[in-house]
């Protein structure tokens, strides 16, 4: 059984860039999860996918957009970033309607400047 | 709007003591409660969870109350071993579509 991996580990990117970050989920989970992590803090829902539809937004922009693919996997992308943008980000998928069994990946480190 | 509260930063523990950590939160409607511990460079590792249903939940070394109406979680982990030093995440869901998280506990354990 793989579990949710994500690439790339870390990345940096200039302010008004934009950024793709993948995940792919673990055998068996069709639903995917995307969370922000800044420092000191813990991670923030951005949104989830199933069935390569958004179920469910948190409180981030418009320029924070996703995809899930058929096979699971998905991408993050970010539009115009900003300083503050400067985050872990991590991807959790799940099995949707069995349980609420979330698996992480160990994230995606981007930094902005 | 902080949903899920930890309040204690950090707590430190001598090895094969009790530790506790704790964790409020305000919305009624959440229905299951998870912990997740996470060590540097890696993701949040799902350690024990509860539902809303139950007050106690047991695994080996770990067991997670919940008081309902205080609104009040706690994990506590008998014996405490270094190998537990981590940051500690309170989670909180309703209906399993996103997690709500608290700032994290970072625990230390002396040897």
């Amino acid at each position: 059984e793989t579990g949710v991996t994500q690439s790339p580990t870390h990345l940096i990117k200039t302010r008004g860039q934009q950024v793709t970050l993948r995940c792919s989920s673990q055998s068996g989970h069709n639903t995917v999860s995307w969370y922000q992590q800044a420092l000191g803090q813990g991670p923030q829902f951005i949104f989830q996918y199933y069935r390569e539809e958004e179920n469910g937004r948190g409180n981030f922009p418009p320029r924070f957009s996703g995809l899930q693919f058929p096979n699971y996997s998905s991408e993050l992308n970010v539009n115009a970033l900003e300083l503050d943008d400067s985050a872990l980000y991590l991807c959790a998928s799940s099995n949707q309607g069995v349980d609420y069994g979330y698996t992480f990946g160990s994230g995606t480190r981007l930094t902005v400047v | 709007d902080q949903q899920v509260k930890q309040n204690s930063p950090s707590l430190s523990v001598q090895e094969g003591r009790i530790s506790i950590l704790n964790c409020d939160y305000t919305n009624s409607m959440f229905d299951y409660f998870l912990w997740y511990k996470k060590y540097p460079a890696e993701g949040p590792t799902f350690l024990i969870s509860i539902s809303s249903i139950k007050d106690k939940n047991e695994d080996g070394r770990f067991t997670v109350f919940l008081n309902k109406s205080a609104k009040h979680l706690s994990l506590h982990i008998v014996p405490s071993q270094p190998g537990d030093s981590a940051v500690y995440f309170c989670a909180a869901t309703s209906g399993g579509n996103k997690l709500v998280f608290g700032a994290g506990t970072i625990l230390r354990v002396k040897s």
